[in-house]
């Protein structure tokens, strides 16, 4: 059965550093998204990608976030200069049109 | 603005006591509405898609009904395994080329054998 995968799966990073999450959506799906988890609370709305553009962000999708597809099969989420409160837990997700979204096993980022 | 809410926030269930969850939304044009199941440490795990008021899934001991205003998904004699958190969406349908979910906080789930 397809799936999102995605790496790495825990990355623990500096204050300031950056950060770059991969993810390889389902090969036929159109539209790509990240979302985040902080511990304990619920999974928010990052960015929506599609045709090569970001189609919707959240005003936590601030200028410290981008999204790139470089290729046909990666979509990656860079944080520039990461600060303690970006640690979460970080899925990709994509879906071919409307419907259900799939979701990747997610990856853990720690900001010491 | 979109808005889930999910009650109750935790659940503690005896293995076989059946029970429901509920998620009540708010959105300005319903597309659909969606639950998922997530394991701790794990990305969330589709289980059913409704899209119209009266629609009913259901997928071995859980079954999902939407009306109007909100979901419930009932669970049937459920075993040890059933234990996650479960995850309402709602997907708006606010045209354009965006299927962006809004998640509710979710029912923390424990059925003890």
């Amino acid at each position: 059965e397809p799936e999102v995968t995605q790496t790495p799966s825990h990355q623990v990073t500096q204050m300031g550093q950056e950060v770059i999450l991969r993810c390889v959506p389902i090969s036929n799906h159109l539209y790509f998204y990240w979302y985040r988890q902080i511990l304990g609370q619920k999974v928010e709305f990052l960015v929506s990608f599609y045709n090569n553009e970001i189609s919707e962000k959240s005003e936590i999708f601030d200028d410290q976030f981008s999204v790139e597809r470089p290729d046909g099969s990666n979509f990656t989420l860079k944080i520039r200069s990461t600060k303690l409160e970006d640690s979460a837990m970080y899925f990709c997700a994509s879906s071919r049109f409307t419907g259900e979204l799939f979701f990747g096993e997610g990856s853990r980022l720690t900001v010491l | 603005e979109d808005q889930v809410t999910q009650s109750p926030e935790a659940l503690r269930l005896q293995e076989g006591e059946s029970s429901s969850l509920n998620c009540s939304y708010t959105v300005s044009g319903l597309r659909g509405l969606f639950w998922y199941r997530q394991d701790p440490g794990k990305g969330p795990e589709f289980l059913f898609t409704l899209y119209s008021a009266g629609e009913e899934k259901e997928k071995e001991r859980l079954k999902a009904t939407l009306t109007k205003k909100e979901s419930f998904l009932h669970i049937t004699a459920p075993k040890p395994e059933d234990s996650a958190t479960y995850l309402c969406a709602v997907q708006a349908d606010s045209g354009g080329s965006n299927y962006k979910l809004t998640f509710g906080k979710g029912t923390l789930l424990t059925v003890n054998p």
